[in-house]
């Protein structure tokens, strides 16, 4: 079935220092949306960025992901994390596009100073 | 303004006791769905509703009923919750392909 992976369940690292967070994926369908979900302390996720084209960099936030269909893969980088990046992050795969979202189980980032 | 409301934020229920968790949205979204957060889980969906009377479970709908009959308002029905559903319940709307809008969510606890 659609399935979302996610390998890093926490991530430290210092104010300034990028940040890579690894996401993969798996489905049949050929024209998958990819998106990132961020949600902060206390409040509900909000999309930070999303996709469906291949080998396209997408950016929002200083934060940037692309689709590589060829490796099912959806990662997020940022080259210089701040310490309001301090959050939880998902991604999250629609395979076919208007069907149900299908979550990973998440990155902690925590930024310190 | 695009708003998905949640009633309650915060519930305690008795094991056994029936729960209705309510949500609102003014975008118009034909598709609504629940998810349960969890710590280490993450979001899982509970159900998906394509528009009124028109819903399907998602991954993890044992224990969970919904109620679609608007548009705008789709239900979560807890009949005799258990302890194992304490959880952060969140509802959210939109599409696949554009913006998911999530709700503030509803924290249960059943004790």
């Amino acid at each position: 079935g659609d399935s979302v992976t996610q390998t890093e369940g926490l991530v430290t690292l210092t104010e300034g220092l990028p940040v890579m967070l690894n996401c993969t994926y798996q489905t049949i369908y050929s024209n998958p949306f990819l998106f990132w979900y961020v949600q902060h302390l206390n409040e509900s996720p909000r999309l930070l960025l999303k996709s469906f084209t291949d080998n396209k960099r997408t950016e929002h936030q200083g934060f940037h992901a692309t689709l590589h269909k060829s490796s099912s893969s959806f990662h997020l980088q940022k080259s210089s994390a701040q310490l309001s990046d301090s959050a939880l992050y998902y991604c999250a795969l629609s395979p076919q596009g208007g069907r149900a979202l299908i979550f990973g189980t998440g990155t902690t980032v925590s930024v310190s100073p | 303004d695009m708003k998905v409301t949640q009633m309650p934020r915060y519930l305690i229920k008795r094991m056994g006791e029936n729960v209705l968790l309510e949500c609102g949205q003014d975008m118009s979204h034909e598709t609504m769905y629940w998810y349960r957060q969890d710590p280490g889980l993450g979001l899982q969906l509970i159900y998906i509703s394509y528009d009124v009377d028109s819903n399907s479970e998602g991954d993890i709908p044992k224990g969970y009923r919904v109620s679609r009959k608007k548009r705008e308002h789709f239900s979560l029905i807890l009949d005799s919750a258990k302890t194992n559903q304490t959880s952060v319940y969140f509802c959210a709307s939109g599409t696949g392909t554009t913006e998911v809008f999530f709700g503030k969510g509803t924290r249960l606890t059943v004790v």
